[in-house]
């Protein structure tokens, strides 16, 4: 099992530059997460989707959008990337209330 | 009151002792609870679980929990360098979609 994987690994975007961040995940895992963490700070939640077809907003998710693509596949989209969007971006997924599993994340720069 | 509390840290402690982290809960109904460990650029890892009041061991590391005081903590004994990290209390409130991370507590162990 290759758990969470997440494409790219870094990325470098200019101001107002889109881009998807890819995750999925091959362990029949309900939920899926997306978060970001800037330097020493805690996790934040952007995204998540409980369930196959649901969708829902979490703390910060003003200037992304997220698909559900299948029960595998949640995907992350900046439509108009801003420096403020630099960040590592951590996708994660779950069954119901047990363990969470992270990606190993995309690094992304926005100059 | 933010529903995951974590001292922030630094903390500081020798190799060889006993590091003691902790974390407090504000939902009372709250049924499950997480330890990860993050290395510098890293993606967060689970070190334990516990789901009941008590105590529960594994190698180094014990978790205790205690429900009617909210409170939820992680010792590791034998502390090693490699154990230097932050480490992210997580609880899965009663109901809730989604888990809900401290802050985290930056460890650093010193030889």
């Amino acid at each position: 099992n290759a758990g969470v994987t997440q494409t790219p690994k870094f990325q470098v975007l200019k101001t107002g530059q889109s881009m998807t961040l890819q995750c999925a995940q091959d362990m029949n895992h309900n939920s899926m997460y997306w978060y970001r963490q800037d330097p020493g700070m805690g996790l934040r939640l952007i995204y998540y989707s409980a369930s196959e077809g649901t969708t829902d907003k979490g703390e910060v998710p003003n200037g992304y959008n997220v698909s559900r693509l299948n029960k595998r596949e949640f995907s992350l989209r900046l439509e108009s990337a801003a420096p403020s969007q630099t960040s590592v971006y951590f996708c994660a997924s779950t069954v119901s209330t047990d363990t969470q599993y992270f990606g190993p994340g995309t690094r992304l720069t926005v100059l | 009151q933010k529903e995951v509390e974590q001292n922030s840290g630094p903390l500081s402690v020798p190799e060889g002792a006993i590091a003691s982290l902790n974390c407090t809960y504000s939902d009372r109904g709250s049924q499950s609870f997480f330890w990860y460990r993050q290395y510098s650029g890293k993606s967060p890892e689970l070190i334990m679980f516990i789901y009941s009041n008590g105590d529960k061991e594994d190698g180094r590391f014990t978790a205790q929990l205690n429900k009617a005081s909210q409170y939820v903590s992680l010792l590791i004994r034998d502390s090693q360098p490699s154990d230097s990290a932050t480490y992210l209390c997580a609880v899965w409130p009663q109901g809730a979609q989604k888990l809900v991370f401290g802050q985290g507590t930056r460890l650093t162990i010193n030889p």
